[in-house]
């Protein structure tokens, strides 16, 4: 079946360090991949998307392109912040059945 | 412009018991998904509604159900509660063309003691 595969966290990294969360997935025809972000005690908002192969979404200084030929969905920031302390999730959503499946999660700690 | 609105934060509930969850979802938004998250998980799809109907539904049991009404607003009913019920319940909104992304709200955190 469908499924959304992360790397484990809890990532550290310091202030200004690059970032990189590595997610791939499993689907059938070409799901629309997306990552949220949680913050302590929230609800997920959404970070950034892309619904086509070669698409690179962005936002707040996170990209992630999506490569249909790894089946990946990496999500990268040149110099994270100590306010980017959360928790990343990678999901994607099967246009036909309009449904989000999620990986299960990676947890950023940014130290100062 | 309030996004999705979810009642109640937080609820206590003995095993057996039943629930019921309620969400407002983003103005402009006429399609609801509900998604179940265990703690230190990833969410899980539920059910989806539009048009007062269930139109998608992962993998959970009869004892999930849920109602659509009129002005879009959604409720998720749990019947015969387990203490594996606990999680954090979560409400999602869209557009038409559900493509852009779902909207959430923050949530209810179901305990079942």
């Amino acid at each position: 079946g469908d499924s959304v595969t992360q790397m484990e966290g809890p990532v550290t990294l310091s202030e200004e360090a690059f970032l990189t969360i590595n997610c791939t997935y499993t689907a059938t025809g070409y799901p629309s991949l997306f990552w949220y972000v949680q913050y302590p005690g929230e609800g997920l908002q959404l970070l950034l998307k892309a619904t086509k192969a070669d698409d690179k979404g962005s936002n707040k200084g996170f990209e992630a392109t999506y490569r249909k030929e790894t089946t990946s969905f990496h999500l990268e920031k040149g110099s994270v912040q100590v306010s980017d302390s959360a928790v990343y999730f990678c999901a994607h959503m099967d246009t036909g059945r309009r449904a989000l499946t999620f990986g299960s999660g990676t947890r950023l700690q940014v130290q100062p | 412009d309030a996004g999705v609105t979810q009642s109640p934060t937080h609820l206590i509930k003995t095993r057996g018991q039943q629930v019921t969850l309620r969400c407002s979802p983003k103005s402009g938004h006429d399609t609801v998904s509900w998604y179940q998250q265990a703690l230190g998980q990833g969410p899980q799809f539920i059910f989806q509604y539009y048009e007062e109907e269930e139109r998608q539904r992962g993998n959970f049991p009869d004892r999930f159900s849920g109602h659509q009404f009129p002005n879009y607003s959604s409720e998720l009913n749990v019947n015969a509660l387990l203490l594996g019920d606990s999680a954090l319940y979560l409400c999602a909104s869209s557009g038409r063309d559900r493509v852009g992304g779902y909207t959430f709200g923050s949530g209810t955190r179901l305990t079942v003691v």
